[in-house]
């Protein structure tokens, strides 16, 4: 099991929001102040679309946002396109020993 | 804009050593803050974070690998490599490397393409 818990999927219709929780479910994970986010169509390699929970990587459109309460970040996608159909996947830092944790991932199906 | 390439053999026997080779291109490899990554993925499942090296050497790795894998780095040549000992078939993977451009946080930047490796006799 992994210690960030993702939905399986969402789902949403064009020009909707969207909002994929990662909550940390091991304290192994730490403090959880450095999530990140990626997104991956089929074949492709991931890209970096969110950084220390909140911050865009340049390039990437302002219809994705992050945020984080307590031990649930949150990946937000507004204004939902066709080419935001993808898998989607939270990260995150542990301190206590110093490695990286993936969530389980989340494909987003645009309707 | 750095680019990666991974390079290895794509099928491996079991309880031999997986070994592959990222080549790092267009910036150093001995550059802060970064750290160079390696990063799994099964066939049609989720990414797996194996472990990240800094240009000094320091290493860190997934706890659930214990000391099957080992990552190296080579200044010399711009590259770092990945061995992973007593591979059974759950190695079967895509093998990514990447870029963390946030000290060892997590933010993969940039990635190579990543090869299949497959364990079977």
């Amino acid at each position: 099991q992994s210690a960030l818990t993702q939905p399986a999927s969402v789902s949403g219709s064009p020009g909707q929001s969207i909002t994929i929780s990662c909550t940390k479910t091991n304290s192994y994970v730490g403090n959880y102040n450095l999530v990140s986010w990626y997104q991956q169509h089929p074949g492709k390699a991931p890209r970096l679309i969110i950084y220390e929970v909140t911050k865009r990587p340049s390039g990437v459109s302002n219809r994705f946002s992050g945020s984080k309460s307590g031990n649930t970040a949150s990946l937000t996608i507004s204004g939902l396109q066709a080419e935001d159909e993808a898998d989607y996947y939270c990260c995150s830092y542990a301190s206590s020993s110093s490695c990286v944790f993936f969530g389980g991932g989340t494909r987003l199906t645009v309707l | 804009q750095v680019q990666l390439q991974e390079s290895g053999p794509g099928l491996v026997e079991p309880s031999q050593t997986l070994s592959l080779t990222c080549t790092v291109s267009g910036g150093s490899i001995s550059s802060s803050p970064y750290y160079w990554s390696w990063i799994r993925q099964p066939p049609g499942k989720g990414l797996e974070w194996i472990g990240y090296i800094y240009y000094t050497g320091s290493a860190y790795y997934n706890p659930s690998l214990g000391s099957r894998v080992t990552i190296s780095v080579d200044t010399s040549r711009n590259q770092f490599s990945l061995k992973l000992k007593s591979v059974t078939a759950a190695d079967t993977a895509f093998y990514s490397c990447a870029r963390d451009n946030c000290g060892g946080g997590g933010c993969l930047d940039s990635w190579g393409q990543g090869t299949l490796v497959t364990v079977s006799s």
